[in-house]
């Protein structure tokens, strides 16, 4: 079975500080793809960064990076200088099998809530 | 770019009654999808779509969930009759078609059923 846990329910940090989100999956798929979506109190869901499994590199986006470990099974989410807009509950998502019959479905984790104090 | 659509964005019913949320996607985007998501929880997909056909509705009740997207445009999610737990934002989701999967959300339904 594919899973996706994130262990974390909830995190705060101060405005300015950097945060990690983390997130642990168990898949035998080879290929596949990893996201990192925002969820604010609005409802709106937001694509934040996404990763190729086959990509050694890690992702970034402005003050958003991963930090994906193929061999561990890992996809953590590093926020630097917080802001308070970055409020919201995070979400990591897998597309598991890219191509075939698991095309484009969305395996999402538990979620974490993230609060930024000023 | 328009983003996703739905309507209406909170809507309050009494247990056994229907109701029915519209979805209308990024104009282009070949598939939908809705979600499930209950308070506290990750999204959960219901039904997708390729065009107007249905990809994965494995998960969709189907003895009281209900979903169509004629013309491959917008499409309708139906519940009927409602139960207390289908108490959940309703997600519509819209992909491209690009490998990765990578889709883009709508506002959400907020539904309460009392």
């Amino acid at each position: 079975a594919q899973t996706v846990t994130q262990s974390q329910p909830e995190m705060s940090v101060q405005e300015a500080e950097t945060v990690t989100l983390s997130c642990t999956y168990d898949t035998s798929e080879s290929n596949y793809y990893l996201f990192w979506y925002k969820q604010p109190p609005s409802r709106q869901m937001i694509l934040v960064i996404r990763q190729e499994a086959y990509k050694q590199q890690n992702a970034t986006e402005n003050r958003f990076s991963v930090n994906f470990q193929k061999a561990a099974k890992s996809f953590s989410l590093k926020i630097s200088d917080s802001q308070l807009g970055d409020t919201a509950m995070y979400f990591c998502a897998f597309n598991f099998g890219a191509g075939g019959t698991s095309y484009g479905k969305l395996t999402f984790g538990q979620g974490t809530i993230l609060t930024v104090h000023p | 770019e328009a983003g996703v659509a739905q309507s209406p964005r909170y809507k309050i019913i009494e247990k056994r009654q229907s109701v029915a949320f519209w979805c209308n996607p990024i104009s282009g985007h070949a598939t939908l999808y809705w979600y499930q998501q209950i308070l506290g929880q990750g999204p959960k997909l219901l039904i997708q779509f390729q065009n107007n056909g249905v990809v994965d509705d494995s998960q969709l009740p189907k003895d009281r969930f209900s979903a169509e997207r004629l013309k491959g445009v917008d499409s309708t999610l139906k519940i009927q009759p409602a139960k207390l737990e289908d108490s959940a934002v309703y997600l519509c989701a819209s992909s491209p078609g690009l490998a990765s999967g990578e889709q883009y959300f709508g506002p959400g339904t907020r539904l309460t059923v009392t």
